[in-house]
């Protein structure tokens, strides 16, 4: 069956870096963009990247509250998915999930805390 | 970006009943929503994709609708099981934009 699972979440100072990997399998994962979101505690669902599939170049996009700050990558030869995290600060701080496609498939979620 | 405005925030039901939850957009998003469950461990689930398509093993008494900007999510009759948090999300439009949720409560 479908699974995603993401790992590497934790505690981190603000100003530091973090790299998330969602590692995913039973379906064809080159076939489908993937996306990055979050949830802050007690808040809504956020959207904040995507990565498209290699006939679109890998293009990725970004929202305004991470532009700059988070890269979104993928490797279509492990089924992966990853979003590299600099410059972070408190109001990051949310459970952050990856999703397939058109929200079909997430994850269970990993919790990112920054805090000094 | 759209706002999606997500009706009620929370909602207090009885088993057997049957409800309906609302999302309003402020944009035209044509048939690009979907409605996701969240259980209180964080767990997600997609149950309607494009409007009112039921996704593969989501029980029947979940239905989608769509009148004008309102889009609804309405269940049937209610179990047990669907007494967690309820979102809309449309992808008509980058950046994609989420409801502020429903919390539906055990009367």
């Amino acid at each position: 069956q479908v699974q995603l699972v993401e790992t590497g979440g934790g505690l981190v100072r603000p100003g530091n870096s973090l790299k998330l990997s969602c590692v995913t399998s039973g379906f064809t994962f080159s076939n489908y963009r993937m996306h990055w979101l979050r949830q802050p505690p007690g808040k809504r669902l956020e959207w904040i990247a995507v990565i498209t599939v290699k006939s679109d170049n890998y293009g990725a996009n970004y929202a305004e509250s991470v532009k700059g700050r988070f890269t979104i990558s993928r490797d279509d030869s492990k089924s992966s998915v990853y979003l590299q995290m600099n410059r972070l600060r408190e109001e990051d701080t949310a459970t952050y999930y990856c999703s397939s496609g058109y929200y079909a498939y997430w994850g269970q979620g990993t919790l990112v805390t920054v805090s000094a | 970006d759209i706002q999606m405005t997500q009706s009620p925030s929370s909602l207090s039901a009885s088993l057997g009943e049957r409800v309906s939850l609302t999302c309003r957009a402020s944009q035209d998003i044509g048939s690009s929503l979907n409605w996701l469950q969240q259980e209180p461990d964080g767990t997600i689930k997609r149950l309607i994709y494009a409007t009112s398509s039921l996704d593969s093993g989501v029980p029947k008494r979940f239905s989608g609708s769509r009148s004008g900007s309102d889009y609804s999510l309405t269940i049937s009759s209610l179990e047990s099981e669907d007494f967690v948090d309820y979102y809309c999300l449309q992808y008509a439009s980058s950046p994609p934009t989420f409801g502020a949720g429903t919390k539906l409560e055990l009367k």
